[in-house]
């Protein structure tokens, strides 16, 4: 099974300056395809979880331009330029190359200082 | 507009078995997979599992495997996760998610089971 792990588990962001999340995956998420398989998610306070990102750097219907996604093979980033009071939350990669199974890392919570 | 809605919290007694539903619309049921996945207090995601709407085809997870049993009705749009001999460990918010065009692009609001004597 590939495990999917995130750095820092916690953060504390000014508002108005940038965050950054690390998400490594124990095998690599590069399909024969070419596509890569890693997407992000941020789960805010007392709501379901919500898709930011789709292959690796793709911003899904919505989502603010403050978000990015890079990386490639097994070492992923996730950058939000600017924080914003209503970026507060957990934010999680998974990983879904290994059909039918699909992995999540253990999370990152972002606080606002 | 895509929207799945999840039945109530439910609370059960250890070993008992809890049957949560997940109604979806605003696109054919058919036409892509339907996950459960389970979110102990304080926790990360965990995915238990899916159906595919249109042949009733599933897949667990290792972890749930033997205990969970998901499916999907046609006639009313409704997957269903069935979670058998439960223990405390089990207590969790519970969702379901769709595969529309990306894994997991929209969720049910969650169901929270509570396990208690």
């Amino acid at each position: 099974d590939i495990v999917m792990t995130q750095t820092p588990l916690s953060l504390s962001v000014t508002p108005g300056q940038p965050a950054s999340i690390s998400c490594k995956s124990s095998q690599s998420l590069l399909h024969s395809d070419r596509k890569t398989y890693l997407y992000w998610y941020l789960q805010k306070p007392g709501q379901s979880p919500q898709l930011l990102i789709y292959e690796v750097s793709n911003r899904f219907s919505g989502v603010p331009d403050r978000f990015s996604g890079s990386g490639s093979g097994t070492d992923f980033t996730l950058k939000i330029s600017r924080v914003e009071a209503e970026d507060v939350g957990v934010y999680y990669c998974m990983q879904s190359i290994q059909l039918p199974l699909y992995s999540f890392g253990q999370g990152t919570k972002l606080e606002i200082k | 507009e895509v929207q799945l809605v999840q039945s109530g919290a439910e609370v059960k007694k250890p070993g008992a078995t809890v049957k949560i539903s997940c109604k979806v619309s605003g696109y054919t049921f058919t036409d892509y997979y339907m996950h459960w996945v389970q979110q102990a207090p304080g926790k990360g995601l965990e995915w238990m599992g899916l159906v595919d709407p249109e042949d009733g085809e599933t897949v667990y997870a290792e972890k749930f495997q033997g205990r969970v049993t998901i499916t999907a009705d046609t006639s009313t749009d409704t997957t269903y996760m069935e979670l058998s001999s439960l223990r405390s460990e089990d207590a969790a918010v519970y969702y379901c998610a769709t595969t529309s065009g990306y894994p997991f692009d929209y969720w049910g609001q969650g169901t929270l089971v509570t396990v208690s004597s």
